[in-house]
């Protein structure tokens, strides 16, 4: 089974707008983590927002946003006031404990956002 | 501050070369991660490394490809004899302790074409 699925494979935004970008993951670990990336099209790739799954609140920086639904298992990455410069590969990532000694990430196939002038 | 340094940012060769990637962790960070992007197999992690020890490497592909970390502030990673196939950008990443909510930051790459 896939630990992370992003169903969206592409996605179309106009400028301006508010984007969701979907996460779901699987896990039986009662402690994880959930990461977002972003990769231009210049290829690197930028962190940008992380959650703990005992963490009560959902994360924020900036214009990101992570709506966290621990019983859903969804970790969807939401994007205020989506500008150009949004447009990018969105990946979602996630860490397990029981990996404790090889806490290595599991990303997801990513979103393609392509934000409409 | 210095983020992750990979080199080179490009490499073309020819099939049966050999091919050495470089890359500088931040300094400090304790865990080096490589990784290998594709557009059939996606982002996949290739080798682990905690304190310059590996910790994981059934990612790695074959026996052609090899990883090391001989210190805290330099890794590599080779691939001998180069393939076709081994086409990709090959990131590294390295992060402070390897934890569950230790955020990983990544190089900018190498692309590597094998003809």
């Amino acid at each position: 089974a896939q630990k992370i699925t992003q169903t969206q494979p592409g996605m179309f935004v106009q400028e301006k707008e508010a984007v969701t970008l979907d996460c779901t993951y699987d896990t039986s670990d009662p402690s994880y983590g959930l990461f977002w990336y972003k990769q231009p099209s210049s290829g690197e790739m930028i962190f940008l927002i992380y959650q703990g799954s005992y963490d009560q609140q959902n994360a924020t920086e900036g214009r990101y946003s992570l709506n966290f639904q621990k019983a859903r298992k969804s970790a969807n990455l939401v994007i205020s006031a989506s500008q150009l410069g949004d447009s990018a590969m969105y990946f979602c990532a996630m860490r397990e404990s029981f990996n404790f000694g090889n806490e290595k990430l599991t990303f997801g196939t990513g979103t393609r956002l392509t934000i409409i002038p | 501050d210095a983020g992750v340094i990979q080199s080179p940012r490009h490499e073309v060769t020819e099939m049966g070369q050999e091919v050495t990637l470089r890359c500088k962790p931040i300094s400090g960070h304790n865990s080096l991660f490589w990784y290998r992007q594709t557009m059939m197999r996606g982002l996949e992690l290739l080798i682990y490394f905690n304190n310059n020890v590996p910790i994981d490497d059934s990612g790695m592909p074959e026996d052609r490809f090899s990883a090391k970390m001989p210190n805290a502030s330099f890794s590599t990673l080779k691939i001998q004899p180069s393939e076709p196939r081994d086409s990709a950008v090959y990131f590294c990443a390295s992060s402070l302790t390897g934890g569950i909510s230790d955020t990983q930051y990544f190089g900018p790459g190498t692309r590597l074409t094998v003809l």
